[in-house]
């Protein structure tokens, strides 16, 4: 069975500093990696995938996740804050021969301070 | 193009009522998916549906009922409503094919049950 832990339900960050989200996953089989946003009231918003390509995935508002096999992780970075990036964030892991059905973390709110 | 919408957006029930929410797909995916949202519990799933007239259980499938009679559309069933159920409910629907596994969410339906 697969799983996701996200280590952390709150990060606050300053503006202009690193952010660093933690996600370590388990399964039996090659992931497929995700991280989505999701901003107050509305539904999640794809913010890169892992699909077996690049260990390295950049994705979409300056994020990038490292995909290390070794490690179980896909933990996303953003090298310098903006306000508009407070949101939560979940990380999640499908397996195609589980009907490519997506397993998520618990979920990072993320809190940007001026 | 609408992607993925779900009606109604909110609704508060009483014990024991019943009701469905519905969501609509107009990418022709064949995947498609109902998750709860919870506090610290990010998104688990409900039902799931690999294609038309196919239905399968989730993580979290007590309680409710689903049905896929037309490939647009996959509708969520609440028999008997419990306070249980208070929660954010979302529909995905899955693109499939080679490197391709993005989820689509819809908007959510914030359900209270009193």
């Amino acid at each position: 069975a697969q799983s996701v832990t996200q280590l952390g339900s709150h990060v606050s960050v300053s503006e202009g500093a690193l952010v660093l989200l933690r996600c370590n996953y388990s399964s039996s089989v090659p992931p497929y990696l995700f991280w989505y946003v999701q901003y107050p009231n509305q539904g999640l918003q794809l913010l890169l995938k892992y699909t077996s390509a690049a260990t390295l995935v950049k994705g979409i508002n300056g994020f990038e996740a490292e995909f290390k096999k070794s490690e179980t992780s896909f933990h996303l970075t953003k090298p310098s804050a903006h306000m508009s990036d407070a949101a939560e964030y979940f990380c999640a892991v499908s397996e195609y021969a589980a009907g490519n059905k997506l397993t998520f973390g618990g979920g990072t709110r993320v809190l940007v301070k001026p | 193009n609408a992607g993925v919408t779900q009606t109604p957006k909110f609704r508060v029930l009483k014990t024991g009522q019943s009701m469905t929410l519905l969501c609509a797909q107009d990418m022709n995916h064949e995947y498609m998916y109902w998750y709860r949202q919870d506090p610290g519990m990010g998104l688990r799933l409900i039902h799931y549906s690999v294609g038309e007239g196919t239905t399968a259980k989730g993580e979290v499938p007590d309680g409710y009922n689903v049905s896929r009679l037309k490939k647009q559309n996959f509708l969520l069933g609440l028999e008997s409503a419990a306070p249980s159920q208070t929660s954010v409910y979302f529909c995905a629907s899955v693109k499939t094919g080679t490197l391709n596994l993005e989820a689509f969410f819809g908007q959510g339906t914030r359900l209270t049950v009193v």
